[in-house]
């Protein structure tokens, strides 16, 4: 079984441009959730999905970001403009339901110059 | 402060010792969840034990939760060099939603 897959792995943009994450989450698992670690701070909550609906983003910092799950299946995170301390590493995960385990990828490094 | 705070920061022992990090958290929970990261890769799931738990198994590792102070800890039996990584401690909110909020992590290195 395929794991939650993140693309792409590494990302260098320059500041005011757009970027777009892929998040593929584990088949099955309606629960999909975005996560952020900068600049070697703690790993931090961004937003939850529920299939296609946003249960919870009380933790996506502006505007600038917007989230979607089209269908339910995978999702995206896009950065429109992004700043240079938007830099740090997104992760992804997903689970099967509440209080159970939460399975992350790899997660994208973005490098905002 | 933090919800979930690691303890030890870092931790260096021999291969074949045990290699213990407790975690300590402020609010309720359903769940805390224990993680893995080697160098910077992605986050690998451990161990998940729920609050009504007071401890679970998982091959060499060994987790702990006492609710009532509020703290966790992660064992690790015979360590291996293998192991060297950083530890994160994620607490399951109680709040109907599965926001997790990780700790600051326990950097563990064993040395052959």
């Amino acid at each position: 079984e395929a794991g939650v897959t993140q693309f792409p792995s590494h990302s260098v943009i320059e500041k005011g441009q757009t970027v777009t994450l892929r998040c593929d989450p584990i088949s099955g698992h309606d629960n999909l959730y975005w996560y952020r670690r900068v600049m070697g701070k703690e790993i931090k909550f961004l937003l939850h999905f529920v299939k296609e609906s946003k249960q919870d983003e009380s933790g996506m910092p502006n505007n600038r970001f917007l989230a979607e799950r089209t269908g339910g299946t995978y999702s995206t995170l896009k950065v429109q403009p992004a700043e240079l301390e938007d830099s740090g590493v997104y992760f992804c995960a997903s689970s099967t339901s509440l209080n159970t385990e939460a399975f992350f990828g790899q997660g994208t490094r973005l490098t905002v110059v | 402060s933090q919800q979930g705070e690691e303890d030890p920061q870092a931790l260096s022992i021999q291969e074949g010792e045990n290699a213990t990090m407790n975690c300590s958290y402020k609010t309720s929970i359903n769940n805390l969840q224990w993680y893995r990261q080697n160098s910077g890769r992605g986050l690998v799931h451990l161990i998940l034990i729920r609050s009504n738990e007071r401890e679970k198994h998982s091959g060499r590792l060994r987790v702990t939760l006492d609710t009532s102070k509020k703290s966790s800890s992660l064992l690790i039996t015979a360590s291996r060099a293998a192991d060297t990584a950083s530890y994160f401690c994620a607490t399951g909110l109680n709040t109907g939603f599965q926001k997790l909020v990780f700790g600051t992590g326990t950097r563990l290195l064993v040395s052959p």
